[in-house]
């Protein structure tokens, strides 16, 4: 059963700070990963999706990394926002469904 | 853009009453899936569709149905809603037929049993 773990559970950072937040997996055979943006209270927004041949993903300020033989992701924020303020979810594919991580809630302090 | 709607933000409902949570897709995905999301648990999978009238069991579908009638839409029903089924649901949709498509999300039901 895939097990997903996102340390730190919670992160708090003054404005302009860059965010390094983590994503580990226990089953490498995945198809793919997707960090994901949930504000209180609210659904989920799809940051990026890294499929499992590639290595990083890049949007904006955002930027993500994937290790798939040590089943490891950690997403980078750039010059962080109050904006930012929300909660990170990484969820990996393996199959059908996916499977998530409890998340990595984080505060940018102005 | 890609669009998943769900049918209430908030519903508040009385112990034993049948419940009835729908999404709407309006991409032409295969498939379709419901989670729950609870503090400390996060979101667990409780049944997904990979086509009209195709169904396949989640991690916790115990106390749920669901139906699929139509390729744009699919709900869950609570049976005989219960306190613990007291929870945030929410909808998903993707592409079929390779498992490396995107995932797309509605804004959630929350969900509250009293």
């Amino acid at each position: 059963k895939q097990e997903v773990t996102q340390i730190p559970a919670a992160l708090s950072v003054p404005e302009g700070e860059n965010l390094v937040l983590n994503c580990s997996f226990t089953d490498s055979a995945i198809y793919n990963l997707q960090w994901f943006r949930q504000d209180p209270g609210k659904g989920l927004t799809s940051l990026l999706l890294i499929q499992s041949s590639q290595r990083e993903q890049t949007s904006g300020r955002l930027n993500a990394s994937l290790d798939k033989s040590s089943g490891r992701s950690t997403l980078y924020i750039a010059a962080s926002q109050p904006g930012d303020s929300a909660t990170y979810l990484c969820a990996v594919r393996d199959d059908y469904k996916l499977s998530f991580g409890a998340g990595t809630t984080v505060t940018v302090r102005a | 853009d890609v669009k998943v709607t769900q049918s209430s933000r908030y519903l508040v409902k009385r112990t034993g009453e049948k419940v009835f949570l729908e999404c709407v897709q309006d991409m032409d995905h295969e498939n379709m899936f419901w989670y729950r999301q609870d503090p400390g648990l996060g979101l667990r999978l409780i049944y997904f569709s990979y086509d009209v009238k195709m169904k396949e069991k989640g991690d916790i579908p115990e106390g749920y149905s669901v139906s699929r009638e139509k390729k744009e839409r699919f709900s869950l029903i609570l049976e005989s809603a219960s306190t613990n089924q007291t929870s945030m649901y929410l909808c998903a949709s993707s592409f079929g037929g390779n498992p490396s498509y995107e995932q797309y999300f509605g804004p959630g039901t929350r969900l509250t049993v009293t």
